[in-house]
């Protein structure tokens, strides 16, 4: 079945540094979603990319999808401790609903 | 709207009890998905409903574990009987599909233990 695996599984970083994770599926998807989620809480809808080669943009953060549409990254510039949390990918194999968690990244920060 | 809601935040029961977990997702939503999180195996989808009607349940675990819509705004999640390894978070999402943005809303979810 689909798998979508993303990497790093943990990062510490220091305030001010970057941050990126990688969200890689084993099959093609019709779009990618990416969520955060607390310590404790649940997950937070950030944004949806569904062009091959989008990229998109929410402040300090910036996400892009890739141009086969079986991966992703996102990329936190000049972290900061609300930064804190675990980020997921997502994404369904196209003509579905079925969105697939990714493994998901612990992204820690150090003030 | 007061976005989705799990019932009950908390639940310890022991083995061999059964458990319902409850889910009313935001209004007009069409899509209803049950997802489950541990430790060891993250985030998994265990089905997913449109329009009340179950659609792919095929990460449901085992015939311990069942799912039911019976309308709009309502869903249960049962595991019957439960076992130690069921304990995990259980969450409830809703979404709509507006011809682009599918973002899911996920329910504050239902903690499990089974003792």
């Amino acid at each position: 079945g689909q798998q979508v695996m993303q990497i790093p599984q943990y990062q510490h970083v220091q305030e001010g540094e970057d941050f990126t994770t990688y969200c890689n599926s084993s099959t093609t998807l019709s779009n990618i979603q990416w969520y955060k989620q607390r310590p404790g809480g649940h997950p937070v809808f950030l944004i949806q990319l569904v062009k091959s080669g989008e990229v998109k943009k929410q402040k300090r953060l910036t996400f892009q999808f890739g141009e086969a549409k079986k991966n992703s990254s996102l990329h936190i510039t000049a972290t900061q401790t609300t930064d804190v949390g675990t980020y997921f990918c997502a994404g369904p194999t196209s003509g579905t609903y079925k969105y697939i968690f990714g493994t998901g990244t612990r992204l820690k920060v150090l003030a | 709207d007061a976005g989705v809601i799990q019932s009950p935040r908390h639940e310890v029961t022991e083995m061999g009890q059964e458990v319902t977990l409850r889910c009313k997702p935001i209004s007009g939503h069409d899509y209803l998905f049950w997802y489950r999180q541990t430790m060891m195996r993250g985030l998994e989808l265990l089905i997913y409903f449109n329009n009340n009607v179950p659609i792919d349940d095929s990460g449901m675990p085992e015939d311990r574990f069942s799912a039911k819509m019976p309308n709009a705004s309502f869903s249960t999640l049962k595991i019957q009987p439960s076992e130690p390894r069921d304990s995990a978070v259980y969450f409830c999402a809703s979404s709509l599909d507006t011809g682009g943005n599918t973002e899911a809303f996920f329910g504050q979810g239902t903690r499990l233990t089974v003792v």
